[in-house]
């Protein structure tokens, strides 16, 4: 099946510091989804990719789908201890299968 | 998390002992799904559907059957519980795939199988 590959595994960072984490992939993907995750609850959406060069922005995070279509990247300006939780990729191969690949998150840390 | 409502939120089972893990959203979705979450795993899909009388097998089926007879409720059922799905279940729904559409999922039930 297709593989996600998301490093870092875990970031342990000082407040006020950008952080970026990646997936990879072994396969086309037509859509990319970031997601996070608090602990107890369910994964919340932070920003959905639908084209390959598309960088797009929700507030101090900013996402990228890769132009080959099997990368994409989240970054986080200015961390604040809020953004403290699992961050998950998550990519759709397209179709009307609706089936989601994740990949095994980033554990952010941010330090006060 | 809007819309979409999971329960029981904690469970502990028995081995060998069944339980149905309850799912309902209220945003007309056509698509639902579960996942099971595990330590160091991500998110893995169980079982799926497309809409009502739809059903079909994501990742990680076995040990687990699904039905939807109606587009609101999407229960995952554990016939006979082992150990290995001692686990946290998502279930998720969406509208479709369309630009814009996301996925919303529900906030988690806990089981524990002993």
């Amino acid at each position: 099946g297709q593989q996600l590959n998301q490093s870092p595994q875990s970031m342990f960072i000082q407040e006020g510091e950008d952080v970026s984490m990646n997936c990879t992939s072994s396969s086309i993907f037509n859509t990319w989804l970031w997601y996070k995750q608090d602990p107890g609850e369910g994964p919340v959406l932070l920003i959905a990719l639908y084209k390959a060069g598309e960088l797009t922005s929700n507030g101090r995070l900013t996402a990228q789908f890769g132009i080959t279509r099997k990368d994409s990247f989240l970054n986080i300006s200015a961390s604040i201890p809020s953004d403290v939780g699992i961050y998950f990729c998550a990519g759709h191969s397209g179709g009307s299968n609706y089936k989601l690949t994740f990949g095994k998150g980033t554990l952010l840390t941010v330090n006060p | 998390n809007a819309g979409v409502t999971q329960t029981p939120k904690f469970q502990v089972l028995k081995t060998g002992q069944s339980m149905t893990l309850q799912c309902a959203q209220d945003m007309n979705h056509e698509y639902m799904s579960w996942y099971r979450q595990d330590p160091g795993m991500g998110l893995r899909l169980i079982h799926y559907s497309v809409g009502a009388g739809i059903t079909d097998q994501g990742e990680v089926p076995n040990g687990y059957n699904v039905s939807r007879s109606t587009t609101e409720d999407f229960p995952l059922r554990l016939l006979s519980a082992a150990p290995s799905q001692t686990s946290v279940y998502f279930c998720a729904s969406s509208y479709g795939w369309e630009t814009g559409n996301t996925i919303y999922f529900g906030e988690g039930s806990w089981l524990t199988v002993v």
